[in-house]
Protein backbone atom coordinates (compact mmCIF):
# COMPACT_ATOMS: atom_id res chain seq x y z
CA UNK A 1 0.00 0.00 0.00
CA UNK A 2 0.86 3.47 -0.04
CA UNK A 3 3.22 5.14 3.00
CA UNK A 4 4.86 7.92 3.40
CA UNK A 5 8.55 7.94 4.27
CA UNK A 6 9.69 11.16 6.59
CA UNK A 7 12.32 12.31 7.99
CA UNK A 8 13.63 13.14 10.40
CA UNK A 9 11.82 11.25 12.86
CA UNK A 10 13.17 14.37 15.26
CA UNK A 11 15.21 17.33 15.46
CA UNK A 12 16.79 19.29 18.41
CA UNK A 13 17.51 22.97 17.84
CA UNK A 14 18.64 25.76 18.85
CA UNK A 15 16.55 29.11 19.39
CA UNK A 16 16.56 30.96 15.97
CA UNK A 17 17.65 27.76 13.17
CA UNK A 18 16.07 26.92 10.09
CA UNK A 19 14.16 23.50 10.29
CA UNK A 20 13.82 21.42 7.47
CA UNK A 21 12.33 18.40 6.96
CA UNK A 22 10.81 15.96 3.99
CA UNK A 23 8.33 13.26 3.05
CA UNK A 24 8.81 10.66 0.34
CA UNK A 25 6.95 8.13 -1.48
CA UNK A 26 6.78 5.77 -4.13
CA UNK A 27 2.90 6.57 -5.02
CA UNK A 28 1.73 9.96 -6.67
CA UNK A 29 -0.42 12.06 -4.25
CA UNK A 30 -2.88 14.66 -5.90
CA UNK A 31 -2.21 17.52 -2.46
CA UNK A 32 0.41 17.21 -0.19
CA UNK A 33 -0.89 18.82 3.38
CA UNK A 34 1.19 19.71 6.59
CA UNK A 35 0.35 19.82 10.12
CA UNK A 36 1.67 20.57 13.20
CA UNK A 37 0.61 18.41 16.54
CA UNK A 38 0.30 19.39 20.14
CA UNK A 39 0.89 17.08 22.60
CA UNK A 40 -3.12 16.30 23.65
CA UNK A 41 -4.55 18.36 20.85
CA UNK A 42 -5.26 17.44 17.17
CA UNK A 43 -3.49 18.04 14.29
CA UNK A 44 -3.53 21.56 12.69
CA UNK A 45 -3.63 22.35 8.84
CA UNK A 46 -0.21 24.49 8.70
CA UNK A 47 0.15 24.34 4.32
CA UNK A 48 -2.40 22.94 1.76
CA UNK A 49 -0.39 22.29 -1.62
CA UNK A 50 -2.13 21.18 -4.49
CA UNK A 51 0.09 21.84 -8.19
CA UNK A 52 3.04 19.81 -8.91
CA UNK A 53 6.06 22.16 -7.79
CA UNK A 54 4.08 24.66 -5.99
CA UNK A 55 5.46 26.68 -3.42
CA UNK A 56 3.65 28.02 -0.74
CA UNK A 57 4.24 30.38 2.32
CA UNK A 58 2.35 30.67 5.60
CA UNK A 59 4.77 33.09 7.59
CA UNK A 60 7.71 31.64 8.48
CA UNK A 61 7.13 28.56 7.20
CA UNK A 62 7.17 27.22 3.46
CA UNK A 63 6.37 24.18 1.92
CA UNK A 64 6.78 22.60 -1.55
CA UNK A 65 5.14 20.03 -3.47
CA UNK A 66 7.49 17.76 -5.60
CA UNK A 67 7.63 17.93 -9.36
CA UNK A 68 7.13 14.18 -9.46
CA UNK A 69 4.27 14.52 -7.05
CA UNK A 70 5.50 11.91 -4.78
CA UNK A 71 7.48 14.19 -2.46
CA UNK A 72 7.77 17.24 -0.21
CA UNK A 73 9.29 19.69 1.98
CA UNK A 74 8.38 21.91 4.76
CA UNK A 75 11.07 24.96 6.01
CA UNK A 76 10.81 26.60 8.82
CA UNK A 77 13.10 29.63 9.68
CA UNK A 78 13.63 31.60 12.68
CA UNK A 79 12.44 28.83 15.18
CA UNK A 80 10.96 29.65 17.98
CA UNK A 81 9.92 27.82 21.30
CA UNK A 82 6.37 27.64 20.36
CA UNK A 83 7.25 25.92 17.13
CA UNK A 84 7.82 22.44 19.59
CA UNK A 85 5.26 19.82 18.36
CA UNK A 86 5.11 17.04 16.41
CA UNK A 87 5.11 18.06 12.61
CA UNK A 88 3.26 15.01 9.74
CA UNK A 89 3.24 15.33 6.32
CA UNK A 90 -0.19 13.46 4.37
CA UNK A 91 -0.69 13.22 1.19
CA UNK A 92 -4.17 12.45 -0.18
CA UNK A 93 -5.62 10.18 -3.07
CA UNK A 94 -9.09 11.30 -4.88
CA UNK A 95 -10.03 8.04 -6.03
CA UNK A 96 -10.07 6.65 -2.27
CA UNK A 97 -12.74 9.19 -0.91
CA UNK A 98 -9.99 11.85 0.43
CA UNK A 99 -8.24 9.78 2.25
CA UNK A 100 -4.77 11.31 3.80
CA UNK A 101 -1.68 8.67 3.98
CA UNK A 102 0.27 10.28 6.67
CA UNK A 103 3.89 10.34 6.96
CA UNK A 104 5.58 8.81 10.68
CA UNK A 105 5.86 12.86 12.07
CA UNK A 106 8.93 14.83 12.69
CA UNK A 107 9.23 15.59 16.73
CA UNK A 108 10.51 19.01 16.80
CA UNK A 109 12.33 20.43 19.87
CA UNK A 110 13.56 24.05 20.06
CA UNK A 111 15.80 24.70 23.34
CA UNK A 112 15.75 28.86 24.04
CA UNK B 1 -13.23 28.90 9.64
CA UNK B 2 -12.67 25.29 9.33
CA UNK B 3 -13.44 24.63 12.57
CA UNK B 4 -14.05 20.93 14.16
CA UNK B 5 -15.05 20.56 17.52
CA UNK B 6 -15.37 16.89 19.37
CA UNK B 7 -17.34 16.08 22.93
CA UNK B 8 -16.42 14.85 25.33
CA UNK B 9 -12.01 15.96 25.53
CA UNK B 10 -12.05 13.18 27.56
CA UNK B 11 -13.83 9.89 29.08
CA UNK B 12 -13.39 7.38 31.49
CA UNK B 13 -15.86 4.05 31.06
CA UNK B 14 -16.08 0.89 32.60
CA UNK B 15 -15.00 -2.16 31.31
CA UNK B 16 -18.20 -3.50 29.10
CA UNK B 17 -19.99 -0.05 28.79
CA UNK B 18 -20.86 1.46 25.30
CA UNK B 19 -19.14 5.88 24.58
CA UNK B 20 -20.64 7.94 22.34
CA UNK B 21 -18.08 10.80 20.71
CA UNK B 22 -19.78 13.43 18.79
CA UNK B 23 -17.82 15.14 15.84
CA UNK B 24 -19.18 18.56 15.04
CA UNK B 25 -17.68 20.98 11.80
CA UNK B 26 -18.91 24.10 13.48
CA UNK B 27 -18.77 26.82 10.30
CA UNK B 28 -19.02 24.48 7.46
CA UNK B 29 -20.51 21.48 5.76
CA UNK B 30 -18.65 18.10 5.85
CA UNK B 31 -19.74 16.01 2.96
CA UNK B 32 -17.16 13.65 4.62
CA UNK B 33 -15.92 13.13 8.01
CA UNK B 34 -13.27 10.76 9.18
CA UNK B 35 -12.47 8.99 12.22
CA UNK B 36 -8.94 8.22 13.27
CA UNK B 37 -7.14 6.57 16.54
CA UNK B 38 -3.65 7.29 17.87
CA UNK B 39 -1.23 6.03 20.15
CA UNK B 40 1.34 7.60 22.03
CA UNK B 41 4.63 8.77 20.11
CA UNK B 42 2.80 7.46 16.97
CA UNK B 43 0.58 8.75 13.26
CA UNK B 44 -3.05 8.55 12.84
CA UNK B 45 -4.25 5.81 12.14
CA UNK B 46 -7.72 5.63 9.74
CA UNK B 47 -10.47 3.79 11.53
CA UNK B 48 -13.43 4.47 8.95
CA UNK B 49 -14.37 7.12 6.47
CA UNK B 50 -18.22 8.40 6.75
CA UNK B 51 -20.24 10.44 3.93
CA UNK B 52 -23.51 12.35 5.18
CA UNK B 53 -26.52 9.65 4.88
CA UNK B 54 -24.49 6.36 3.83
CA UNK B 55 -23.03 3.71 5.63
CA UNK B 56 -19.48 4.52 6.71
CA UNK B 57 -15.99 2.41 4.89
CA UNK B 58 -14.12 1.18 7.58
CA UNK B 59 -10.57 -0.06 7.15
CA UNK B 60 -9.14 -3.29 7.24
CA UNK B 61 -9.33 -4.91 10.57
CA UNK B 62 -11.22 -1.98 12.23
CA UNK B 63 -14.52 -4.23 13.61
CA UNK B 64 -17.92 -2.12 12.55
CA UNK B 65 -19.64 -3.82 14.87
CA UNK B 66 -17.54 -2.74 18.04
CA UNK B 67 -17.19 0.83 16.44
CA UNK B 68 -20.39 2.39 14.97
CA UNK B 69 -20.18 5.62 12.95
CA UNK B 70 -23.17 7.76 12.40
CA UNK B 71 -23.30 10.69 10.32
CA UNK B 72 -27.02 11.87 10.78
CA UNK B 73 -26.15 15.43 9.46
CA UNK B 74 -23.58 17.32 7.16
CA UNK B 75 -22.62 18.76 10.62
CA UNK B 76 -22.48 15.66 12.95
CA UNK B 77 -21.01 12.50 12.85
CA UNK B 78 -20.92 10.03 16.11
CA UNK B 79 -18.40 7.51 16.92
CA UNK B 80 -19.91 4.42 19.33
CA UNK B 81 -17.35 2.51 21.30
CA UNK B 82 -19.38 -0.59 22.12
CA UNK B 83 -18.82 -3.31 24.70
CA UNK B 84 -15.72 -1.08 25.67
CA UNK B 85 -11.93 -3.12 27.21
CA UNK B 86 -9.07 -1.63 28.23
CA UNK B 87 -7.40 -2.25 24.81
CA UNK B 88 -9.91 -0.01 23.27
CA UNK B 89 -8.35 2.84 25.70
CA UNK B 90 -7.17 5.47 23.11
CA UNK B 91 -6.83 8.93 21.61
CA UNK B 92 -9.53 9.12 19.32
CA UNK B 93 -9.66 12.01 16.74
CA UNK B 94 -12.64 12.81 13.92
CA UNK B 95 -11.71 15.20 10.93
CA UNK B 96 -14.04 16.74 8.49
CA UNK B 97 -13.25 17.88 4.56
CA UNK B 98 -16.17 19.80 2.58
CA UNK B 99 -14.26 19.27 -0.63
CA UNK B 100 -11.45 16.36 -1.36
CA UNK B 101 -7.75 17.95 -0.40
CA UNK B 102 -7.96 19.33 3.16
CA UNK B 103 -9.31 17.70 6.41
CA UNK B 104 -9.77 19.89 9.22
CA UNK B 105 -9.09 17.89 12.61
CA UNK B 106 -11.15 18.27 16.03
CA UNK B 107 -9.26 18.02 19.52
CA UNK B 108 -9.49 14.93 19.88
CA UNK B 109 -11.26 12.66 22.55
CA UNK B 110 -8.96 10.86 25.48
CA UNK B 111 -10.97 7.58 26.29
CA UNK B 112 -9.95 5.45 29.00
CA UNK B 113 -11.56 1.83 29.73
CA UNK B 114 -11.19 0.81 33.22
Amino acid sequence: GQQLNQNPQSMFIQEGEDVSMNCTSSSIFNTWLWYKQDPGEGPVLLIALYKAGELTSNGRLTAQFGITRKDSFLNISASIPSDVGIYFCAGVIYNQGGKLIFGQGTELSVKP
Amino acid sequence: GAVVSQHPSRVICKSGTSVKIECRSLDFQATTMFWYRQFPKQSLMLMATSNEGSKATYEQGVEKDKFLINHASLTLSTLTVTSAHPEDSSFYICSASYSLGEQYFGPGTRLTVT
